[in-house]
């Protein structure tokens, strides 16, 4: 167990349709990415988030937005939902923003479009 | 733009074998490479990790080499067990400005034959 919680698990919704991902991170880390994993894919980098701030941005869709919370949760919105938004997305958490430290990934949520 | 390119895409050692997988990093700027294991149905979980100043590091079976100059790096897996089975990630992290981004690779899934 990582520490990282991510709900729901498991989401099936239609095109069009409108979803939000949550994420806790470790006690005590202040910074949180979100990653996509399509099929058979890697893991695409979306957003960081560092103490409630953005801090980097990698291919993340305009339909995909995110925000880090004070409580330092963080919830990833996904609109206008497409039949290839489904994926496997992890979020993943951090001590630290700057340097190079290990990234702990929660369980992942599983978004099924139809 | 960034990239990392990791061969091969699967493979199957007997147990007890070695396993190798290897990686090509496209930034020269990239200066911290860590490896993730990911099980079935879990998050990945990071096994070992290198820093462009050191060429190789062991952890017990496993061990990982970096060549700054060729841009590459590999995972060595010795004495493969049956637990050994998982997906693994290699990935090449970018300073950018006091944040750091992951570019992970494709993923080689690993199979230990008994």
């Amino acid at each position: 167990d990582s520490g990282v919680t991510q709900t729901p698990k498991h989401l099936i919704t239609a095109t069009g349709q409108r979803v939000t991902l949550r994420c806790s991170p470790r006690s005590g880390d202040l910074s949180v990415y979100w990653y996509q994993q399509s099929l058979d894919q890697g893991l695409q980098f979306l957003i960081q988030y560092y103490n409630g701030e953005e801090r980097a941005k990698g291919n993340i869709l305009e339909r995909f937005s995110a925000q880090q919370f004070p409580d330092l949760h963080s919830e990833l919105n996904l609109s206008s939902l497409e039949l290839g938004d489904s994926a496997l997305y992890f979020c993943a958490s951090s001590a630290i923003a700057g340097g190079h430290n290990e990234q702990f990934f929660g369980p992942g949520t599983r978004l099924t479009v139809l | 733009g960034e990239n990392v390119e990791q061969h091969p895409s699967t493979l199957s050692v007997q147990e007890g074998d070695s396993a190798v997988i290897k990686c090509t990093y496209s930034d020269s700027a990239s200066n911290y490479f860590p490896w993730y294991k990911q099980e079935l149905g879990k998050g990945p979980q990071l096994i070992i990790d290198i820093r462009s100043n050191v060429g190789e590091k062991k952890d017990q079976r496993i061990a990982v080499t970096l060549n700054k100059t060729a841009k590459h790096f590999s995972l060595h897996i010795t004495e493969t067990q049956p637990e050994d089975s998982a997906v693994y990630f290699c990935a090449a992290s970018i300073r950018v400005s006091s944040a750091s981004k992951i570019i992970f690779g494709s993923g080689t899934r690993l199979s230990i034959r008994p």
